[in-house]
């Protein structure tokens, strides 16, 4: 079993869709939960960082995670052709060598205007 | 503040080279972590340095090796290149302690 598990997609959608991305994981020691934003042949940007179970929100992007189902999760309300990406889900350690983030494959979101 | 940097951007080297990879750290960053992201796939951890050491490291061989010098930034050295060895190596950065890292654009490299 992989350690982290994503549908790599693709997904296409209207603008002004709501966009539901979702990954799980493996290994429960796990305790910070990225998400990143890859455009093409450009290195990946952090978009959202949490650390407890629950829901953050940061304008139309809002990251949850259930660690009791092992299920991180990324919303992006009224979505927009720039945000036409691969989204990462990374989770990650702590202390020493477990700051590694492990990520899973990446999902590829087209957003047609 | 001045993101992280990589050099070079493109890179096209032969089976059994050797390439030599380059990060420059963001502006107050001490630690930097590579990664090799093959096309289609989500990054793979390579190692991560720390002090001018390496601090831990992925599932890759000793092939891979790299350098942290006294101003954090890093190199990336690879051995006996491979054609699977072919995708796009990613540096970040962070200070220790923090938990979130930043990313360069990449380096691209295709073996032939």
């Amino acid at each position: 079993q992989k350690e982290v598990e994503q549908d790599p997609g693709p997904l296409s959608v209207p603008e002004g869709a709501i966009v539901s991305l979702n990954c799980t994981y493996s290994n429960s020691a796990f305790q910070y939960f990225m998400w990143y934003r890859q455009y093409s042949r450009k290195g990946p940007e952090l978009l959202m960082y949490t650390y407890s179970s629950g829901n953050k929100e940061d304008g139309r992007f809002t990251a949850q995670v259930d660690k009791s189902s092992k299920y991180i999760s990324l919303f992006i309300r009224d979505s927009q052709p720039s945000d036409s990406a691969t989204y990462l889900c990374a989770i990650q350690g702590s202390g020493g060598s477990n700051y590694k983030l492990t990520f899973g494959k990446g999902t590829l979101l087209t957003v047609n205007p | 503040e001045t993101g992280v940097t990589q050099s070079p951007t493109h890179l096209i080297k032969t089976r059994g080279q050797q390439v030599t990879l380059r990060c420059s750290s963001q502006s107050g960053h001490n630690t930097v972590s590579w990664y090799q992201q093959a096309l289609g796939q989500g990054p793979q951890f390579i190692f991560q340095y720390y002090r001018e050491e390496e601090n831990g490291r992925g599932n890759f061989p000793p092939r891979f090796s790299g350098l942290q010098f006294p101003n954090y930034s890093s190199e990336l050295n690879v051995n006996a290149l491979e054609l699977d060895d072919s995708a796009l190596y990613l540096c970040a950065s962070r200070n220790q302690g923090a938990e979130t890292q930043y990313f360069g654009p990449g380096t691209r490299l295709l073996v032939l």
